[in-house]
């Protein structure tokens, strides 16, 4: 299965600023997605990263706020925009090479908004 | 939308015990996926199941996907301290996106 490397594996941040987190696999994959997970919670999707194109977010999820790139099918990034302490969270990417193939997850970013 | 009903949400057991857990949906999904989550870091694949009455093994861990689709369960035999953490399931949809369970947190007495 495809490793994931995700960084920063954490930050504080200040209110206001933006943080842009980085997903780097080590082979190609079909798909990448970013999930949000926020403290003693489940893992939510943000949306599913679309290589040279726009991403496609879900529910209670928007480009302005969760910007996403795919340049290529081993890396993407995701920015959080304007951050307050509500988006303090961990926040996921994954990756999964499709027919099946399981999905693996980088080990997070963990923010912290002051 | 879809959601995944995890049970039970935690538990205590004594090393050495069996583990068992499930997962239950209103809606029918592809593959079901159970992972595990350490503290600090990302879940991690655990088994997958792909058809549907499929029982799967991997090691001390047996998954089985329900025949209707719409359940799966995991058990975990001869449970070590080293079991703990969060399990979660995981069902897949058209489109390949992941709904996930609530979690279940493990804690195991020694």
């Amino acid at each position: 299965s495809a490793v994931i490397s995700q960084k920063p594996s954490r930050d504080i941040c200040q209110r206001g600023t933006s943080l842009t987190i980085q997903c780097q696999v080590d082979s190609q994959v079909t798909m990448m997605f970013w999930y949000r997970q926020q403290p003693g919670q489940s893992l939510t999707l943000i949306a599913t990263a679309n290589q040279g194109s726009e991403a496609t977010y879900e529910s209670g999820f928007v480009i302005d706020k969760f910007p996403i790139s795919r340049p290529n099918l081993t890396f993407s990034t995701l920015t959080v925009s304007n951050m307050s302490p509500e988006d303090s969270s961990i926040y996921l990417c994954s990756a999964a090479r499709g027919g099946g193939s399981g999905y693996t997850f980088g080990s997070g970013t963990r923010l912290t908004v002051v | 939308g879809q959601q995944l009903n995890q049970s039970p949400q935690s538990m205590f057991i004594q090393e050495g015990e069996d583990v068992s857990m499930n997962c239950t949906s209103s809606s029918i999904f592809n593959t079901w996926l159970w992972y595990k989550q350490d503290p600090g870091e990302g879940p991690v694949l655990l088994i997958a199941l792909y058809k549907a009455g499929e029982l799967t093994s991997n090691g001390r861990l047996t998954a089985q996907f329900g025949i209707t689709r719409k359940d799966s369960f995991l058990n975990i035999s001869a449970s070590i301290p080293s079991d703990v953490g969060i399990y979660f399931c995981a069902g897949q949809l058209d489109g390949n996106k992941l709904v996930f369970g609530a979690g279940t947190i493990l804690r195991v007495k020694s």
